[in-house]
């Protein structure tokens, strides 16, 4: 069965402070990472999606990259508007295949 | 384009009740899905349309609810009987291409209240 974890459930971050967010995954067969954000009261919104490990896609402020196993979001010099929850997925097999999302990491940046 | 259209966007009902929750996806986008989303569980499909066609409904949690949709501009998901634990927020998403690989574009969402 197809599994996502994402590490840390929160974080708070200090405007300009850089970090990492974490999601580990199991997968029979990875056909594509998926990053998507998601504003309280609101429905997630694409932000990525990375096919191979190795890969690497950016924009703006955000770095996303793969390995076999896990992908992390950096976030360079984060600015308050970056606030928001960050979701991860994957799809894996052929033909029609469902996401399966992690539950997020809140991410708090602070002016 | 307005983007994915939901309606309500709150409900709150009494247990018992039907529910109906409605879902207009962007033009031209030929794949629908319904998620439900839970502080517990997170983001879960329930089921997918292609070309109005079920695909995938494993996700739908039992018979209580269904879901149609009569053409490509309108889908609905219903909940007969509901119960409080079928409180969360549901959310619409559509997209174009047959795998669900392409970038969903989901809607505001319903948050549903079962008292």
């Amino acid at each position: 069965e197809d599994q996502v974890t994402q590490s840390p459930e929160a974080l708070r971050l200090q405007e300009g402070e850089s970090s990492s967010l974490n999601c580990s995954y199991t997968v029979s067969g990875l056909r594509g990472l998926f990053w998507y954000r998601q504003d309280p009261g609101k429905g997630p919104e694409f932000l990525f999606t990375l096919y191979s490990a190795g890969e690497e896609k950016e924009k703006e402020r955000l770095k996303a990259t793969l390995t076999k196993k896990e992908s992390f979001l950096h976030i360079t010099a984060p600015k308050p508007e970056d606030s928001a929850t960050y979701l991860c997925a994957v799809q894996g097999g052929t033909g029609f295949q469902k996401l399966v999302f992690g539950t997020g990491t809140r991410l708090l940046v602070s002016p | 384009d307005a983007g994915v259209i939901q309606s309500p966007r709150h409900e709150v009902t009494e247990m018992g009740q039907e529910v109906t929750l409605r879902c207009k996806p962007i033009s031209g986008h030929n794949s629908l899905f319904w998620y439900r989303q839970t502080m517990m569980r997170g983001l879960e499909l329930l089921i997918y349309f292609n070309n109005n066609v079920p695909i995938d409904d494993s996700g739908m949690p039992e018979d209580r609810f269904s879901a149609k949709m009569p053409n490509a501009s309108f889908s609905t998901l219903k909940i007969q009987p509901s119960e409080p634990r079928d409180s969360a927020v549901y959310f619409c998403a559509s997209s174009f291409g047959p795998t669900g690989s392409n970038e969903q574009f989901f809607g505001p969402g319903t948050r549903l209240t079962v008292l």
